[in-house]
């Protein structure tokens, strides 16, 4: 069982390039999420999708864009890469405004120097 | 949705019960309590959801009160492979997105 499948797992990038983030569902989930999780903390959402041709904001979207290419795929693009964006990038998917829970992929570990 | 706190660690030794509470004071009628586990630096696991009643899986058993302020997850025979960071969190069925707190810090030893 795949369930949701991120790549790459690690990457490390030089401040100003660019790069995508993308994660893959195969439970025919409708939503999907990106959240980013710094060293002791918690998971923070950056962007959601409730359905497909859909996205909104989340806690902290500043320097991301997404792209819901479908209703499995759901990409995290970062334009021009700041250090402040070193981080572990999760994936999530869920069944839409349902009370079931969300699954998450295994992250992928970004390092901007 | 509603903030839930938890104490930051806790320690049980292996095969015995860990019970990691969880406090939802302002917790709203449509809102669950769910559970999480993070072991090292993998992506979040579920372990178990409810509204009201207490319910169990093969993971995990969870005791909301009565007033549904406050959960326990138990554990029933702790190992070593369950220390893991646990979040507790409160989602209404209206919504989709889980906002995640520190969560407990679970060591358990031998």
């Amino acid at each position: 069982n795949a369930g949701v499948t991120q790549t790459p797992k690690f990457q490390v990038l030089k401040t100003g390039q660019s790069m995508t983030l993308q994660c893959a569902q195969d439970m025919n989930h409708n939503s999907m999420y990106w959240y980013r999780q710094d060293p002791g903390m918690g998971l923070r959402l950056i962007y959601y999708s409730a359905s497909e041709g859909t996205t909104d904001k989340g806690e902290v979207p500043n320097g991301y864009n997404v792209s819901r290419l479908n209703k499995r795929e759901f990409s995290l693009r970062l334009e021009s890469a700041a250090p402040s964006q070193t981080s572990v990038y999760f994936c999530a998917s869920s069944e839409q405004n349902s009370n079931q829970p969300q699954h998450f992929g295994d992250g992928t570990r970004l390092s901007i120097l | 949705d509603a903030k839930t706190t938890q104490p930051p660690s806790m320690d049980c030794a292996e095969g015995r019960a860990a019970n990691l509470p969880c406090n939802h004071s302002t917790i709203s009628g449509n809102e669950y309590v769910y559970w999480y586990r993070q072991i090292h630096s993998q992506g979040p696991q579920y372990i178990i959801h409810g509204l009201k009643n207490n319910e169990t899986n093969e993971m995990a058993s969870l005791i909301i009160t009565e007033d549904r302020k406050s959960s326990t997850l138990i554990l029933p025979h702790a190992t070593l492979r369950d220390t893991a960071v646990y979040y507790c969190i409160s989602k209404g069925r209206n919504t989709d997105k889980l906002i995640f707190g520190t969560g407990t810090r679970l060591q358990v030893f031998p």
